[in-house]
């Protein structure tokens, strides 16, 4: 069974920092995997899609890494600000009829001014 | 503007009372989802579709229940709601094929029985 998980929960850091978001995966067998931020009272918001075949994506300040031997994805906000506050999920797409997405926790971003 | 829409955005309800949940895509898109996301238990799929009458369980299907009579709209339904179904609910849609495609959500329904 497909399990996901985010480290950290919640992270605090002040305005400017690099900062990198972990996402870990128990079966590499992934058809592919997608970043998303939520806002609080809000939907969900795609930031990036990573094929199962890529090694990373780079939209703008995120860029998102993929190792699937290891089962491991990492998401990398570079000169963070305060806008950039929000929950950050990973989610894995598996193969198969379902297309379901198999969703982390998430890690509670904070960025202080 | 490409989107998934959602009605009502929030809503407050008594054990029993019947009620529906509309998702609605203006991509054109085959596949169409439902998840719930409970703190602790992130989101977990309800039901799927991958076109216009075909749909099948997700891993928490207890309780609801949708149709797919349009390739827009996918509705769901709670016949019986009861205290456990008070959740944040998201509708996804996404293209289906060969090809790996991303998913689109909605921007969630809040519902709570009492």
């Amino acid at each position: 069974k497909q399990e996901v998980t985010q480290i950290p929960a919640a992270l605090s850091v002040p305005e400017g920092e690099n900062l990198v978001l972990n996402c870990s995966f128990t079966d590499s067998a992934i058809y592919n995997l997608q970043w998303f931020r939520q806002d609080p009272g809000k939907g969900l918001t795609s930031l990036l899609l990573i094929q199962s075949s890529q090694r990373e994506q780079t939209s703008g300040r995120l860029n998102a890494s993929l190792d699937k031997s290891s089962g491991r994805s990492t998401l990398y906000i570079a000169a963070s600000q305060p806008g950039d506050s929000a929950t950050y999920l990973c989610a894995v797409r598996r193969g198969g009829a379902t297309n379901k997405l198999i969703f982390g926790t998430g890690t509670l971003l904070a960025v202080q001014p | 503007e490409a989107q998934v829409t959602q009605n009502p955005r929030y809503l407050i309800t008594v054990t029993g009372k019947k009620l529906t949940v509309t998702c609605s895509q203006n991509m054109n898109h085959e596949y169409m989802s439902w998840y719930r996301q409970d703190p602790g238990l992130g989101l977990r799929q309800i039901y799927y579709s991958m076109n216009v009458e075909v749909t099948d369980k997700g891993d928490v299907p207890e309780g609801y229940k949708v149709s797919r009579k349009e390739k827009r709209n996918f509705p769901l339904i709670l016949e019986s709601p009861s205290p456990n179904q008070t959740s944040l609910y998201f509708c996804a849609s996404s293209p289906w094929g060969t090809s790996s495609y991303e998913q689109y959500f909605g921007p969630g329904t809040r519902l709570t029985v009492t």
